[in-house]
């Protein structure tokens, strides 16, 4: 079966960084998916992998390991309104995005 | 109209009631996508159109139908609706259904008792 695992919520404090992990298991793989998601709202893109490495984009970063079936989300100098879900999502062969249940995050001052 | 939008945005609804949810997008792009999603579970791909005429099913199709006759409207049908129906409902949207980046609406919260 198919099956996307992060953990259901961290605590991070407010100028701090913090890692959130994803790992798959997917039938087939075109791409990794981060997905921001405040409470109440609709998920917005954070980033896209598809080869192994770090994509760094502001105080955000993605990063892909094909072999190890493992992502991780680094979000740099904390700020309250980072107080999100973030959904990680793979692409099968079948171009379809399978998501993972999320990861809350609480930012605390 | 800027993106996707979805209404009703929330509603409660007699089990075995017939209920259209409705989607229009105005970015001109080829896929929509239905999805649900529950408390401790992931968004799941109820529906989707990678363009104007053609649909598929998803992960969990059973209860719902979708009909794409234009670019821009996806609108998703409970034909008789069920308690385990009841979850936050969105429509999304890509350029393409390949490597782009999904849009989501808004989202309906839909009860079902």
């Amino acid at each position: 079966g198919q099956n996307i695992d992060q953990p259901t919520e961290m605590t991070a404090t407010e100028g701090a960084i913090v890692q959130i992990n994803c790992t798959y298991q997917t039938s087939g793989f075109n791409g990794l998916f981060w997905y921001q998601q405040h409470a109440g709202e609709a998920p917005t893109f954070l980033s896209y992998n598809v080869l192994d490495g770090l994509e760094e984009k502001g105080r955000f970063s993605s990063f892909l390991s094909r072999s190890k079936g493992y992502s991780y989300l680094l979000l740099k100098e904390l700020q309250m309104k980072d107080s999100a879900s973030y959904l990680c999502a793979v692409m099968d062969s079948n171009y379809q995005l399978i998501w993972g249940a999320g990861t809350k995050l609480i930012i605390k001052p | 109209i800027a993106g996707i939008t979805q209404a009703p945005t929330s509603q409660i609804l007699a089990a075995g009631r017939r209920m259209t949810l409705r989607c229009t997008q105005d970015m001109r792009h080829n896929a929509m996508y239905w999805y649900r999603q529950d408390l401790g579970l992931g968004l799941r791909l109820i529906h989707y159109s990678n363009t104007a005429g053609t649909t598929g099913k998803g992960e969990v199709p059973d209860g719902y139908s979708v009909s794409r006759a234009n670019t821009d409207d996806f609108p998703l049908t409970l034909a008789s609706a069920v308690p385990s129906q009841t979850s936050v409902y969105f429509c999304a949207s890509s350029v393409a259904g390949g490597f782009n980046e999904q849009f989501f609406g808004p989202g309906t919260r839909l009860t079902v008792l």
